[in-house]
């Protein structure tokens, strides 16, 4: 069974980068099979995609947020990470990590993490 | 960037009743890219349905997916309690950034 876990502050300063991990079990990031995920949800609003890394370091963002935005792998840890760079209130939201098969017609997001509410305040 | 468009934004239903939650894309994205999310607050989202009409695994039946080219209907055939949530369809088809609806509410009438 598939299972991820965010973890990191839940409390960001404005102007601050926000840094947020996803550990993964029952299956290999390195593996190649699969893009690693990044999906929001703002308070009252619906779900953003915001990224995926794939195992072997490539990456493709969503670009509502320009050049503010990093994926990265620790294949040691079996982990990927989200960094989100000058913040703003707009960026406080529950972060997703999620999984998407590599195969075209199945790229939907079969595992989720339970997610960890990030706010952005002084 | 493809718009996904929910309604309506909330549903209020008793148990037992028929819902019917409606998702239309601002493209064609083809049947094969369209998945349906239920969410409950502080739980992962679930996958529900995806190709449109394909239950994940261990999806109950009352749950089904229909529609073709730019509308897509998520229906709920007699609610349990469970099933009161958020739902949000989905595109991950060729032309990124995925996107997501706004999510339909079905709350308890």
């Amino acid at each position: 069974q598939v299972q991820l876990q965010e973890s990191g502050p839940g409390l960001v300063k404005p102007s601050q980068t926000l840094s947020v991990t996803c550990s993964v079990s029952g299956d290999s990031i390195s593996s190649g099979g699969s893009y690693w995920n990044w999906i929001r949800l703002h308070p009252g609003k619906g779900l953003e995609w915001l990224g995926y890394i794939h195992g072997n370091g490539n990456t493709h963002y969503n670009p509502s947020l320009n050049s503010r935005i990093t994926m990265s792998l620790d294949t040691s840890k079996n982990q990927f990470s989200l960094g989100l760079t000058s913040v703003t209130s707009a960026d406080t939201a529950m972060y997703f990590c999620a999984r998407a098969n590599l195969e075209p017609m199945t790229r939907f997001f079969d595992y989720w993490g339970q997610g960890i509410l990030v706010t952005v305040s002084s | 960037e493809i718009v996904l468009t929910q309604s309506p934004g909330t549903l209020s239903l008793s148990p037992g009743e028929k819902a019917t939650l409606s998702c239309r894309t601002s493209q064609r994205i083809g049947t094969k890219y369209l998945a349906w999310y239920q969410h409950k607050p502080g739980h992962a989202p679930r996958l529900l349905i995806y190709s449109a009409f394909t239950r994940a695994t261990g999806v109950p039946d009352r749950f089904s997916g229909s529609g073709s080219e730019t509308d897509y209907t998520l229906t709920i055939s007699s609610l349990e309690p469970e099933d009161f949530a958020v739902y949000y369809c989905q595109q991950y088809g060729s032309s990124l950034p995925w996107t997501f609806g706004q999510g339909t509410k079905v709350e308890i009438k």
